[in-house]
């Protein structure tokens, strides 16, 4: 079963910290890496993606950095802000076709990150 | 505006009763699926379709049912909830094998099964 494993499950920093949430991945055939935010009470909206060809993707706050010899992405809120708190996911998938049943955004199980005035 | 809409936001049923939470997207997206959130779970993916009339199981299909007649609709059917059904429920859809494969999710459908 392709996985994307994500840590930690929670997280609670002060407002101007700088959360760090982690993800791995084993299927080799991914090469598309998007970070999701969820606020309560609404869908998981984009927030930041990354291709395996950079080995870093900033926007704003939000940095990816993609390690592809180790399997693993990570994302960094720089300046945290209580309106960050939300759950982030991030997910893993191909973007060509490599068989029945190959296209499938794989989510991990969530960080739900509390951003403390 | 691009969207996903899902139908309705909240449902209360009883065991048993069939019920259907409708999906509908107006961005010409080939691909839509449907996931359910439970905690500590993340999501997990129920069944996807990859164009009209192809239509496949994801992680966790057992007691459900989707159809997907029309490009834009994608019906996730519960012909006999019960109450291990009882969860969060988001329709996404995206284009397929595109580079940056953008997926819209819905505001989520929260059903309860007593």
């Amino acid at each position: 079963q392709q996985q994307v494993k994500q840590s930690p499950q929670s997280l609670i920093v002060q407002k101007g910290g700088i959360p760090i949430i982690n993800c791995a991945y084993e299927n080799t055939a991914f090469d598309y890496f998007p970070w999701y935010q969820q606020f309560p009470g609404k869908g998981p909206a984009l927030l930041i993606a990354i291709r395996p060809d950079v080995s870093e993707k900033k926007e704003g706050r939000f940095t990816i950095s993609f390690n592809k010899s180790a399997k693993q992405f990570s994302l960094h809120i720089m300046d945290s802000q209580p309106g960050d708190s939300a759950t982030y996911f991030c997910a893993a998938s191909p973007t060509a076709y490599s068989g029945a049943g190959s296209y499938q955004l794989t989510f991990g199980k969530g960080t739900k990150l509390s951003v403390i005035p | 505006e691009a969207q996903v809409t899902q139908n309705p936001r909240y449902l209360i049923t009883v065991t048993g009763k069939k019920l259907t939470v409708t999906c509908s997207q107006n961005m010409n997206h080939e691909y839509m699926s449907w996931y359910r959130q439970d905690p500590g779970l993340g999501l997990r993916q129920i069944y996807y379709s990859m164009n009209v009339e192809v239509t496949d199981k994801g992680d966790v299909p057992e007691g459900y049912k989707v159809s997907r007649k029309e490009k834009r609709n994608f019906p996730l059917i519960l012909e006999s909830p019960s109450p291990n059904q009882t969860s969060l429920y988001f329709c996404a859809s995206s284009f397929l094998w595109q580079k940056n494969t953008e997926a819209f999710f819905g505001q989520g459908t929260r059903l309860t099964v007593v």
